[in-house]
């Protein structure tokens, strides 16, 4: 079983709305979570990386927050634009450093 | 400073055949990660290399697949007697060291390889 489960697969939003990706993970112990994007035919760009510690991380129209509790963590995509078109990655680092995959969110902005 | 380069970008086989996918880690990176990316599905992690030494390759199948890091030269991922499941998109990321918190793995772009 996967210990990084992202939901939802795919999301088709309008240019300009807001969205919010979800990831869950039972990955343990826990050194940091990371969200990736990867735009098609390209390799994985890292967009936010948190740990135990912190429980909200911005990089521009982009913000993740963490809680460590429940093992939950949220992508939130503000404003969105067609560039966003792309795959989201969710990520989880152990404290070996072995890194768990999520298979993805595939978001599609629409004019 | 360039990033992860890795060439091809795409490469075609007949089954049997052989594949190279190399993979030249960022300037200053010791470290070297291969992932397997199947349609449809997340990043899996295959193996794990220092320079001239293998690390981890709890990920890589035990038959037909092997890699290295030379002291000279880029990372080389062979597939040996390639089949249709071998058809995915090869992935692969480097640092600058392992163990670091956090850690930072860059990606490159990727090996596209399609099985005939």
């Amino acid at each position: 079983k996967n210990q990084v489960e992202q939901s939802p697969q795919s999301l088709i939003i309008l240019e300009g709305k807001n969205c919010t990706l979800q990831c869950n993970y039972t990955v343990s112990p826990f050194s940091n979570l990371r969200w990736y994007k990867q735009d098609t035919g390209r390799g994985p760009v890292s967009l936010t990386i948190m740990t135990f510690s912190e429980n909200t991380k911005s990089n521009g129209r982009y913000t993740a927050t963490l809680d460590a509790d429940t093992k939950q963590s949220s992508l939130h995509i503000t404003a969105s634009q067609l560039s966003d078109s792309a795959s989201y990655i969710c990520v989880v680092t152990d404290s070996w450093g072995k890194l768990q995959f999520g298979a993805g969110t595939q978001v599609v902005v629409t004019p | 400073n360039a990033g992860v380069m890795q060439n091809p970008r795409h490469l075609v086989r007949r089954r049997g055949q052989e594949a190279r996918l190399r993979c030249s880690p960022m300037k200053g990176h010791s470290h070297v990660y291969w992932y397997r990316q199947l349609p449809e599905e997340g990043l899996k992690f295959m193996v794990y290399l220092q320079k001239e030494n293998i690390i981890d390759e709890s990920g890589m199948p035990k038959e037909r697949f092997s890699a290295e890091f030379p002291k000279e030269g880029p990372s080389i991922l062979r597939i040996q007697q390639v089949v249709r499941g071998d058809s995915a998109a090869y992935f692969c990321a480097s640092s600058p060291e392992q163990g670091s918190v956090p850690d930072t793995q860059y990606f490159g772009p990727g090996t596209r390889l399609t099985v005939l």
